[in-house]
């Protein structure tokens, strides 16, 4: 089985520009969280999307935005970029939101901002 | 909110010694409390987690313990290997959502062969 995708793997955009990055949940999960991973801050979460719907939301400004999709990929937006936008973006995926499913995270996506 | 404390941040041993790793939190509603694995370069995986209604749980070389009084929890790795450097998070949750994590800083395992 197919684990989590993100893309693109690398990003370079500067100050200002908005950027969309991607993710594509394990096969059968519907489930999808987004988190930030900064050397400063480690793993910090972002949000949560179940059946099309964000069910919860880290603290993070209004400039960072996601949405899922019917067959449960997700889309995360960050909208007039800053340089402490630099991050490592995970996504990780559960079967659904009980007990018995564990997070699966992605790759990444690493964001530089210039 | 939830807040994690992780120590120590970095922790060298020797292979075939054990390493333990302790986090404490502050919700005493939390009640989900996973240990992830990540490799430099490489995304976290899940290693071992435990619920608030179990007080230890093994697998292999690897074991985890809660104290929900005091609340703390902590990683234990017995025989380690040189293929266990990596850096290790914990992480707590809320009955809210399991797929909402509060994680600490991590630490970082060097095993020396």
């Amino acid at each position: 089985k197919a684990g989590v995708t993100q893309t693109p793997r690398y990003l370079i955009k500067t100050r200002g520009q908005q950027v969309t990055l991607s993710c594509s949940p394990i096969s059968g999960h519907r489930s999808v969280s987004w988190y930030q991973q900064t050397p400063g801050q480690g793993l910090q979460f972002l949000f949560e999307y179940f059946s099309e719907t964000q069910r919860n939301k880290g603290n993070f400004p209004g400039r960072f935005s996601g949405r899922q999709f019917s067959n449960s990929r997700s889309e995360m937006n960050v909208s007039t970029l800053e340089l402490g936008d630099s991050a490592l973006y995970l996504c990780a995926s559960s079967r659904d939101r009980g007990p018995n499913s564990p997070l699966h995270f992605g790759n990444g996506t690493r964001l530089t901002v210039t | 909110g939830e807040n994690v404390e992780q120590h120590p941040s970095t922790l060298s041993v020797q292979e075939g010694d054990s390493a333990v790793i302790k986090c404490t939190y502050s919700d005493s509603a939390s009640n989900y409390f996973p240990w992830y694995k990540q490799e430099l370069g490489k995304r976290p995986q899940l290693i071992i987690d435990i619920r608030s209604n179990v007080g230890e749980k093994k697998d292999q070389r690897i074991a985890v313990t809660l104290n929900k009084t005091a609340k703390h929890f902590s990683l234990h790795i017995t025989e380690t290997q040189p293929e266990d450097s990596a850096v290790y998070f914990c992480a707590a949750s809320l009955n809210s959502g399991y797929s909402t994590l509060t994680f600490g800083k991590g630490t970082m395992l060097l095993v020396s062969p």
